[in-house]
């Protein structure tokens, strides 16, 4: 099975506009790490969000928010007022457990925002 | 600029020659990660170093990989007898701790890999 899955190969926004965008995990630890990066077109990987598992309140950083639903095992990216700069792929990711040294990452969704 | 860097940032190669890919991870990062990105794909672990250890390279491919993270100087990622399929983005990470659920990895821009 996936660790991550993401859903949405493209997604489209409207500039100031809110966007939701998916990733669910599957993992058998109780403890564990969500991720989520952004990648532009020139290529760099930028760390975006975290949210741990026991962590109870969604992360937020400025405008990115991340709606964490366990029970779900979902962990969407909730991008509001969109800029056409947060136009890129966008990455989920998760690392398991403690001690562990790898991020596993979904295969991305390519977010385009429209002026 | 404190950043991971990474070097060069394209690479072109021909079938069968070798490839080095160079990583200098932050300051004050001692753990090293290596990973691969197909086009169209998320990235793919490939190896965990620390200084003169490798760690974790469940990732790597048996043949033709190897990496190495000295005492002095950057990482590298080597890769012989280089085929088409090896062409690909390879991103370096660093990071501070290592353990920790929330340590977050800084990535280096990449280097893109061109077997010809």
């Amino acid at each position: 099975a996936q660790k991550i899955t993401q859903t949405q190969p493209g997604m489209f926004v409207q500039e100031k506009e809110a966007v939701t965008l998916d990733c669910t995990y599957d993992t058998s630890d109780q403890s564990y790490g969500l991720f989520w990066y952004k990648q532009p077109s020139s290529g760099e990987m930028i760390f975006l969000i975290y949210q741990g598992s026991y962590d109870e309140q969604n992360a937020t950083e400025g405008r990115y928010s991340l709606n964490f639903q366990k029970a779900r095992k979902s962990a969407n990216l909730v991008i509001s007022a969109s800029q056409l700069g947060d136009s890129a792929m966008y990455f989920c990711a998760m690392r398991e457990g403690l001690g562990a040294n790898n991020l596993f990452f979904g295969t991305g969704t390519r977010l385009t925002v429209i002026p | 600029n404190a950043g991971v860097m990474q070097n060069p940032r394209h690479l072109v190669r021909r079938r069968g020659q070798e490839a080095r890919l160079r990583c200098s991870p932050m300051k004050g990062h001692s753990h090293v990660y290596w990973y691969r990105q197909l086009p169209e794909e998320g990235l793919k672990f490939m190896v965990y170093l620390q200084k003169e250890n490798i760690i974790d390279e469940s990732g790597m491919p048996k043949e033709r990989f190897s990496a190495e993270f000295p005492k002095e100087g950057p990482s590298i990622l080597r890769i012989q007898q280089v085929v088409r399929g090896d062409s690909a983005a390879y991103f370096c990470a660093s990071s501070q701790r290592q353990g920790q659920t929330n340590e977050k990895l800084f990535f280096g821009s990449g280097t893109q890999l061109s077997v010809l």
